[in-house]
């Protein structure tokens, strides 16, 4: 059964400092893997997806990327505003059955300014 | 900004009643999902389609029921609702194996 884990659970930081955070997967079967954002009471909004057969995917201020093989993934963010406070999901897609995703519990992000 | 839209947002209801929350996307994308999200734990997968009259329980167990008629929609029943039915539920489509998008979610407090 695929596991899905997100550290640190929370993280604070002032303004204007790049952050890493990380997710590591315990089935390498996977189809690709999200990033996604959920703001307070709110659904997801999709950030990144990296295949399988990719190593990272950037947009913006965001970066992330995949090691199939050790089963773990970064989201890199730099100079971090206000803006980005929110709790970051990463999700896989798994190889086999109904195709869903497995999400972590999450890094909840503060941004201080 | 993805097409998929979910009524209502907030439902406050009382145990034993009937429920149905809406699940539309424009996209039309052949896959839908049902998760479920209690407060700060992970979202589960409770239902699945693949396409129109394509059903499947998730890895989760719900007591909900879905339909799939039309490909653009699908609903999620509760017969009777009780307390512990009281959660977020969020609803995603995608082609394949590409980007899930997700509508807003629904709120639900049974009483």
């Amino acid at each position: 059964k695929q596991e899905v884990t997100q550290i640190p659970a929370a993280l604070s930081v002032p303004e204007g400092e790049n952050l890493v955070l990380n997710c590591s997967f315990t089935d390498s079967a996977i189809y690709n893997l999200q990033w996604f954002r959920q703001d307070p009471g709110k659904g997801l909004t999709s950030l990144l997806l990296i295949q399988s057969s990719q190593r990272e995917q950037t947009s913006g201020r965001l970066n992330a990327s995949l090691d199939k093989s050790s089963g773990r993934s970064t989201l890199y963010i730099a100079a971090s505003q206000p803006g980005d406070s929110a709790t970051y999901l990463c999700a896989v897609e798994r190889q086999t059955g109904a195709n869903n995703l497995f999400f972590g519990t999450g890094t909840r992000l503060t941004v201080i300014p | 900004e993805a097409d998929i839209y979910q009524t209502p947002r907030y439902l406050v209801i009382g145990t034993g009643k009937k429920i149905t929350l809406e699940c539309s996307q424009t996209m039309g994308h052949d896959k839908m999902y049902w998760y479920q999200q209690d407060p700060g734990m992970e979202l589960h997968l409770i239902h699945y389609s693949y396409g129109v009259n394509s059903t499947e329980k998730g890895d989760l167990s719900s007591e909900s029921t879905v339909s799939r008629i039309r490909t653009e929609h699908f609903p999620l029943t509760l017969e009777s609702a009780r307390p512990s039915h009281t959660s977020q539920y969020l609803c995603a489509s995608s082609v394949s194996s590409y980007e899930q998008y997700f509508g807003p979610g629904t709120r639900l407090t049974v009483t």
